[in-house]
Order: structure tokens, then C-alpha cells, then sequence
């Protein structure tokens, strides 16, 4: 299975605290994705690490992924309530990407 | 920023009826695909399409659902009879890379099934 399992399930902090949601997979990657979803809406791309990378960052996000432990983790930093979410990593190494449940992320303001 | 566009936003339906949700994907992309989700529950895949031909299907995928790109701008789900548990957000999604590649997922807003 392709898909990746989100730690925690869910996750409360304050404005401005940050927010480390973690990831585990099963199968070798190709690349490994993180996507946003607001209550009820489409998905929305965040960021993207390949298998050769340790780290990467994209504005308030910094993600990580160590190939060996077959783990990911993605980073909030000086979080907003605009951030609330649910939060998915995937392994988009074949046709059928999966997403799991996902960690749900709520920043009070 | 280009978009994927769905139609329509929401539909109700009775059950048995055939329904056809559409979707216009990003126009360079070549990889197509369906999910849905049921109320509080997970994003479910249902199924991958390229160059024609369905790639990937999960076992939702039954005989009542089939999808289709009749022409260069548009691809479909069609859903022969409706049953109640088809009550969902449906989500197109299309990418420009596949698989081998940084297969990016752009999804659009989702179409909305209510099946009385």
C-alpha cells in the first residue's frame, strides 16, 4: 500500500506555537507529498520531498524525511488559525495515490 | 494559477438515478482522477485515468461507476443508478507527471451528491 499514516490524529496549539505533525510509510518511495484539506474542500498541494532529499522548506513548512526509518515529518511554524486543517502525507509512487486519515490540526487563536 | 473546475457544485439525485459529474482539468495535465468523500470519513480514491484508459481502480470502482474523457477538456464520472451510500464530495484531481515523475496532484472543489 502506498498510503502513508499521519501522527497524531489530531493536534491543538495555540497562534504562533508550532505545529510537527509526523508520517510513517510502508513501500519505498519515489517522492512523498504533504497536502492540506479544509473542512470539506479540496485538497491542497503543500510540498513535495524526493527520495534523495533530507529536508526541504517552503515558506512557514519544513519537512523532513528519512528514508531509512521510512518516516516523514512536516513542520508549522509560527502557526495561524488560518492553518486549521487536516493534514496528509502520501507516497504518489504509482497510479493509486492514498491518503489516510490524516492529522486534524486546530490553532486557536 | 490554473484550476481544475468541477460541475456541478452539487447535485441531488433520487435513488436509481444516473448522474454525470464533470470536471475540466488543468489543460497541459495528462493524468486524471477520481475520489470521493463520505461526510467525516477519509478521501477515498476511485480511480486513475491516462492516455485513454482507465490505470487504477479500487474496488469502490464497481460496474455502476465508469469515467470518460469524451473529448480534449473534459472527463467524467458516471454513475449508472445511484444508490443512497453514493451520497458524498466527489474530488477530480489531474497532474501533470505520472507516477515515474513529481506527480502533483491539483484537485478541484469538489461536486457535492445527495441521493434521497
Amino acid at each position: 500500500s502506498q498510503q502513508g499514516e499521519e501522527d497524531p490524529q489530531a493536534l491543538s496549539i495555540q497562534e504562533g506555537e508550532n505545529a510537527t505533525m509526523n508520517c510513517s510509510y510502508k513501500t519505498s518511495i519515489n517522492n512523498l507529498q504533504w497536502y492540506r484539506q479544509n473542512s470539506g474542500r479540496g485538497l491542497v498541494h503543500l510540498i513535495l520531498i524526493r527520495s534523495n532529499e533530507r529536508e526541504k522548506h517552503s515558506g512557514r513548512l519544513r519537512v523532513t524525511l528519512d528514508t531509512s526509518k521510512k518516516s516523514s515529518s512536516l513542520l508549522i511554524t509560527a502557526s495561524r488559525a488560518a492553518d486549521t486543517a487536516s493534514y496528509f502525507c502520501v507516497n504518489t509512487g504509482g497510479f493509486k495515490t492514498i491518503f489516510g486519515a490524516g492529522t486534524r490540526l486546530f490553532v486557536k487563536a | 494559477e490554473p484550476e481544475v473546475t468541477q460541475t456541478p457544485s452539487h447535485q441531488v439525485t433520487q435513488m436509481g438515478q444516473e448522474v454525470i459529474l464533470r470536471c475540466v482539468p488543468i489543460s497541459n495535465h495528462l493524468y486524471f482522477y477520481w475520489y470521493r468523500q463520505i461526510l467525516g470519513q477519509k478521501v477515498e480514491f476511485l480511480v486513475s485515468f491516462y492516455n485513454n484508459e482507465i490505470s487504477e481502480k479500487s474496488e469502490i470502482f464497481d460496474d455502476q461507476f465508469s469515467v470518460e474523457r469524451p473529448d480534449g477538456s473534459n472527463f467524467t464520472l458516471k454513475i449508472r443508478s445511484t444508490k443512497l451510500e453514493d451520497s458524498a464530495m466527489y474530488f477530480c484531481a489531474s497532474s501533470e507527471f505520472g507516477p515515474s515523475g513529481a506527480n502533483v496532484l491539483t484537485f478541484g472543489a469538489g461536486s457535492r451528491l445527495t441521493v434521497l
